[in-house]
């Protein structure tokens, strides 16, 4: 199965500590969004990368929350110091490429982050 | 200020039957649109999509309807099957910075078809 990969899928970390979230885009994919969803809402952007490069981060919080797509390796949602407002889903998707106006976004399984 | 909205949160349709999942968005710079379907504890799956330069588009069972003056997008699956059973989510694109193409979605309708 070559689709997007996510891990892990379920995460559980106490307040204050840091949640490492991990995709694998698509194989020939070299273009990541990450989206979160909270209980009862819709997926809501949050960054776009491409390898080495944030393009897009109109939409991650200011504080605490980063990412980064290497090289090598897969892309990395960071939160540091979690609060229970970071309990949700969080999906990441992949394209092949940018902007195009059939450019359709393929989605892992999500990890879902609950804060104790 | 929510851009997409799906106003029904669910839907109970008989199978063989036809399902109408309606989308209204408020952004006219949304230039392409898209649904995907949702099963618990799984990412979104792609279903249809349709730019703006058109007002429909089909794939089998599933056929997506624009009307740009309306800013409103339906989705009909006619005839439904159990396994249609799902949250449909819509969503909208539009060019942004550095040519990112980020998704804005509706709140989603979970669809139930009846045996």
């Amino acid at each position: 199965n070559a689709g997007v990969m996510q891990n892990p899928r379920h995460l559980v970390r106490r307040r204050g500590q840091e949640a490492r979230l991990r995709c694998s885009p698509m194989k020939g994919h070299s273009h990541v969004y990450w989206y979160r969803q909270l209980p009862e809402e819709g997926l809501k952007f949050m960054v776009y990368l491409q390898k080495e490069n944030i393009i897009d981060e109109s939409g991650m919080p200011k504080e605490r929350f980063s990412a980064e797509f290497p090289k090598e390796g897969p892309s990395i949602l960071r939160i540091q110091q979690v609060v229970r407002g970071d309990s949700a889903a969080y999906f990441c998707a992949s394209s092949p490429l940018p902007g195009g106006m059939t450019d359709t976004q393929y989605f892992g399984p999500g990890t879902r982050l609950t804060v104790l | 200020d929510q851009q997409v909205k799906q106003n029904s949160p669910s839907l109970s349709v008989q199978e063989g039957r036809i399902s109408i999942l309606n989308c209204d968005y408020t952004n006219s710079m949304f230039d392409y649109f898209l649904w995907y379907k949702k099963y618990p504890a799984e990412g979104p799956t792609f279903l249809i999509s349709i730019s703006s330069i058109k007002d429909k588009n089909e794939d089998g069972r599933f056929t997506v309807f624009l009307n740009k003056s309306a800013k409103h997008l339906s989705l009909h699956i006619v005839p439904s099957q159990p396994g249609d059973s799902a949250v449909y989510f819509c969503a909208a694109s539009r060019i942004s910075s550095g040519s990112a193409r980020q998704l804005t979605f509706g709140s989603g309708t979970q669809l139930t078809v009846l045996p």
